[in-house]
């Protein structure tokens, strides 16, 4: 079955720099989410879309922007990195609102993660 | 807002024996989902076990199992006939019915578990 890709898997950056993250969701998955997960920490929510509009803001910096395009696919834009920002930053995708029904009904499938180092 | 609680934050377990890891939650809403989601060294995130808050039949998944209490906002995972392939960190996370736009998953601390050989 296919699942959540992201891209690029690895990414090492300077402080200042800007890093752009990829997320491509399960097909005929609408909703996507983007977490920030830390050493020995829990993922923390950032940012998600469901039908290319915004649904929901979590502790996503203002360096950060995020959208949501016409083939669902999600890009998450790291401007101005500092080192605190490296991290495994993962994206999930879930199907839409509404009842659901089988195996995936209401889960998120997360991608691998693309692991960010900026040194 | 809903919280997650994993107030344990390492547990061992002798293999093949029996496991049972802690969660408990805080919420308003009557209608949610809960989750428990495995991160082994890979650090993907692997679904173990879901749970709907408006059943009353405890989730089974072959070795994992739930205690789900609702009225306590407790819901513990126990994973049976331990196996080495089971060491892992685990994160018991919340989330709003789909309909919501804040559907979101929030997570816990997580706990880690290793497993003795």
């Amino acid at each position: 079955a296919a699942g959540v890709i992201q891209s690029p898997r690895h990414l090492i950056k300077e402080k200042r720099e800007t890093a752009t993250l990829k997320c491509y969701p399960i097909p005929r998955h609408d909703t996507v989410y983007w977490y920030q997960q830390g050493p020995g920490q829990d993922p923390q929510f950032l940012i998600s879309f469901y039908e290319k509009m915004q649904s929901d803001k979590g502790s996503i910096p203002d360096r950060f922007s995020a959208q949501q395009f016409s083939d669902y696919h999600s890009e998450l834009n790291m401007s101005s990195l500092e080192l605190g920002d490296s991290a495994l930053y993962f994206c999930a995708s879930s199907p839409g609102r509404g009842p659901q029904t089988g195996s995936g009904a209401n889960v998120l499938t997360f991608g691998a993660g693309s692991r960010l180092t900026v040194l | 807002a809903q919280t997650v609680t994993q107030s344990q934050p390492e547990m061992s377990v002798q293999e093949a024996e029996t496991v049972t890891l802690s969660c408990t939650y805080d919420t308003s809403e009557s209608d949610y989902y809960l989750f428990w989601y495995k991160q082994p060294p890979s650090r993907q995130m692997i679904l173990v076990i879901r749970q709907e808050a408006y059943k009353q039949q405890n989730a089974t998944e072959n070795r994992f199992s739930v205690n789900f209490q609702k009225a306590a906002k407790s819901f513990s995972l126990k994973i049976s006939d331990s196996q080495l392939g089971d060491a892992a960190m685990y994160f018991c996370a919340y989330r709003s019915p789909p309909l919501r736009a804040n559907s979101k998953l929030t997570f816990g601390k997580g706990i880690t578990l290793s497993v003795r050989p």
